[in-house]
């Protein structure tokens, strides 16, 4: 079936340090990637739609120059957080959607500690 | 702006039991409809779907069922088992390539022995 590979997996990073997440479609091309940010007991927030070769949609409230998405290929998204914050500090997740009948594929997520 | 929530924010149960989640929407434009089981630290894993055309679907050991009309979402899962433990989310969109799920709050299930 259709695989999303993110990496790191885990990281902690020092305040005001940049950090950036990457995201893999494995055996499918993906025009659009999808980001998520989940705080501890808390759901999936939308962020940002990583859109190829062209700029990413952020959500309302989220910084579009603090998290910057570069979706360059069809296969790779990332996400940097750029100057990171302890409040930064979050499980990030990306998704794709190989086709309308395939449904989405999740990333396994990144654990982001800012210290 | 509209979402989708949840009724319940856990639920307890014995193991063999079935269990029930609820979930409610409110965009009655949405029409796909995915209920996905997270586990501690992990991503969202799909469990099932629906399409607004549908009010039933089944897969193993799990159904959904979607009532349009009082737009509302609910996860069966059959003779619970321990490793069901987990949160469990409804996600919705519009059911067009290239737009987001929209996540609920989460019921956290939770399997005793």
């Amino acid at each position: 079936g259709a695989v999303v590979s993110q990496h790191p997996s885990r990281v902690i990073c020092k305040s005001g340090t940049s950090v950036k997440i990457e995201c893999r479609s494995l055996d499918f091309q993906a025009t659009t990637m999808f980001w998520y940010r989940q705080f501890p007991k808390q759901s999936l927030m939308l962020m940002a739609t990583s859109n190829e070769g062209s700029k990413a949609t952020y959500e309302q409230g989220v910084e579009k120059d603090k998290f910057l998405i570069n979706h360059a290929s069809l296969t790779l998204s990332t996400l940097t957080v750029t100057s990171a914050h302890p409040e930064d500090s979050s499980f990030y997740i990306c998704s794709a959607q190989p086709g309308l009948n395939y449904g989405y594929t999740f990333g396994s997520g990144t654990r982001l500690t800012v210290v | 702006g509209e979402s989708v929530g949840l009724h319940l924010p856990t639920l307890s149960v014995q193991e063999g039991d079935n269990s029930i989640i609820n979930c409610a929407y409110s965009n009655s434009a949405s029409d796909y409809f995915i209920w996905y089981k997270q586990e501690s630290g992990k991503g969202p894993q799909f469990i099932i779907d629906i399409r607004s055309n549908m009010d039933k679907r089944q897969g193993q050991r799990v159904t959904v069922l979607l009532n349009k009309t009082v737009k509302h979402l609910s996860l069966q899962i059959a003779a619970t088992q321990p490793g069901d433990s987990a949160v469990y989310f409804c996600a919705e969109n519009m059911g067009m390539t290239g737009t987001a799920l929209i996540f609920g709050k989460g019921t956290t299930l939770s399997v005793s022995s």
